[in-house]
């Protein structure tokens, strides 16, 4: 039973490069989210979808670029990394209908050098 | 907007002593509260949660936290904890519809022996 599944788990980039996150889940759940975990500060939302086809901005969503193209993926682009970017990125998902909690990856730890 | 305060970055005890993890939450017409563990290296799980009903509520490994409006509280309780207990809390919100969730900093317990 996979869960949520986040590819890759560690990535060095360099200032200015390019990288897609993947996100995947298998409970067919409606509502994914990606959040970024920095020291002192907890998760902070990126941005989210509610459904295929739809995505939103959280409350830090410069910089960052999403799609969810088919139900069960998430992607979280980077289009210019900045060291700024440097953090550990979770990906959630959760029903829409019958319960709030949400279901985390195991997170990619990604350093912009 | 709804914010939440974990007043305690860390918090060590030793092993069979009680801990309490502090919340507070931004005051709201209605709330879901929750607690989310992260064990090292992982990502977050659902410990507990308040919807409605009783203040109280527990989970299966021992914590429990209580619900108290007047306070806009939410403290994590364990009356005796365990080396595998050490792991960050972190105390979130449902913030804004589609079960986005706001956290808090976080608290890092750590058990010793």
């Amino acid at each position: 039973n996979a869960g949520v599944t986040q590819t890759p788990k560690f990535r060095v980039l360099k200032t200015g490069q390019s990288m897609t996150l993947l996100c995947a889940q298998d409970m067919n759940h409606e509502y994914m989210y990606w959040y970024r975990q920095d020291p002192g500060m907890g998760l902070r939302l990126i941005h989210y979808s509610v459904g295929e086809g739809t995505t939103a901005k959280g409350e830090v969503p410069d910089g960052y670029n999403v799609s969810r193209l088919k139900k069960q993926n998430f992607l979280l682009g980077l289009e210019s990394a900045a060291p700024s970017q440097t953090s550990v990125y979770f990906c959630a998902s959760g029903p829409e209908m019958g319960s709030t909690e949400a279901f985390f990856g195991q997170g990619t730890r990604l350093t912009v050098v | 907007a709804q914010s939440v305060t974990q007043l305690d970055s860390q918090v060590p005890v030793f092993e069979e002593a009680p801990v309490e993890l502090r919340c507070n939450y931004s005051s709201s017409v209605s709330v879901y509260l929750f607690w989310y563990v992260q064990y090292p290296n992982q990502g977050l799980q659902l410990l507990l949660k308040y919807l409605s009903g009783s203040t109280l509520v527990e989970s299966i490994n021992g914590f429990e936290a209580e619900f108290n409006k007047s306070q806009t509280s939410f403290h994590l309780r364990k009356p005796s904890v365990h080396i595998s207990d050490t792991a960050e809390y972190f105390c979130a919100v449902i913030s804004g519809g589609y079960n986005k969730l706001i956290f808090g900093a976080g608290t890092r317990l750590a058990v010793h022996p």
